[in-house]
């Protein structure tokens, strides 16, 4: 079956400009997990959506949203962009959340110029 | 503060020799653990999970080890493979809060 898709692969966007970045979940996965990932941070939790809710939220300022379609398709944005953005942005989709086994997508690689 | 972190930024060992990558935790109410593989340029990729309920859990070619005493996380690769080459990250959980470790970087030689 089709693994986790990430739209787009690669992004410039400017300081201060929004970007919104999609995620498509394997078939029948309802759990869509965002993550950032930088070399000075690692890996840090954004938001896990479920059903179309956000479930859990991680420590990330208002900037950072998203949302779940009822296909179970997430998009996630951000506004007024920051140099400290620029981030691989990855998303996980899994049956039951966070802590069962989840599959990765590919990742957007974000760069705010 | 709770952390969760690795003992060893990088790992070298020898083709069809075992690999073990520690991690440490300091978070005692954390009760799901999982391991993860990113190769160079793709996403990370689920390697085995273990909850708090258990010492030891064992995959194909993998086991990963929690001694909830001390706090220590680790995972076993048995005969490594150049393919196994790759960062290996820890994540620690509490309620779906998910926290994660710096990465291992496993460089195995031929």
């Amino acid at each position: 079956k089709a693994g986790v898709t990430q739209t787009p692969r690669y992004l410039i966007k400017t300081r201060g400009q929004q970007v919104t970045l999609s995620c498509s979940p394997i078939s029948g996965h309802r759990s869509v997990s965002w993550y950032q990932q930088t070399p000075g941070q690692g890996l840090q939790f954004l938001f896990e959506y479920f059903s179309e809710t956000q479930r859990n939220k991680g420590n990330f300022p208002g900037r950072f949203s998203g949302r779940q379609f009822s296909n179970s398709r997430s998009e996630m944005n951000v506004s007024t962009l920051e140099l400290g953005d620029s981030a691989l942005y990855l998303c996980a989709s899994s049956f039951q959340g966070q802590e069962s086994e989840a599959f990765f997508g590919q990742g957007t690689r974000l760069t705010v110029v | 503060g709770e952390s969760v972190g690795l003992h060893l930024p990088t790992l070298s060992v020898q083709e069809g020799d075992n690999s073990i990558i520690n991690c440490a935790y300091s978070n005692s109410a954390s009760d799901y653990f999982i391991w993860y593989k990113q190769e160079s340029g793709k996403g990370p990729q689920f390697i085995i999970d273990i909850r708090s309920n258990m010492d030891k859990r064992q995959g194909q070619r993998v086991t990963v080890l929690l001694n909830k005493t001390v706090k220590h996380l680790s995972l076993q690769i048995a005969a490594t493979q150049p393919g196994d080459s790759a960062v290996y990250f820890c994540a620690e959980s509490r309620n779906n809060d998910m926290r994660f470790g710096a990465g291992t970087r496993l460089t195995v030689k031929p």
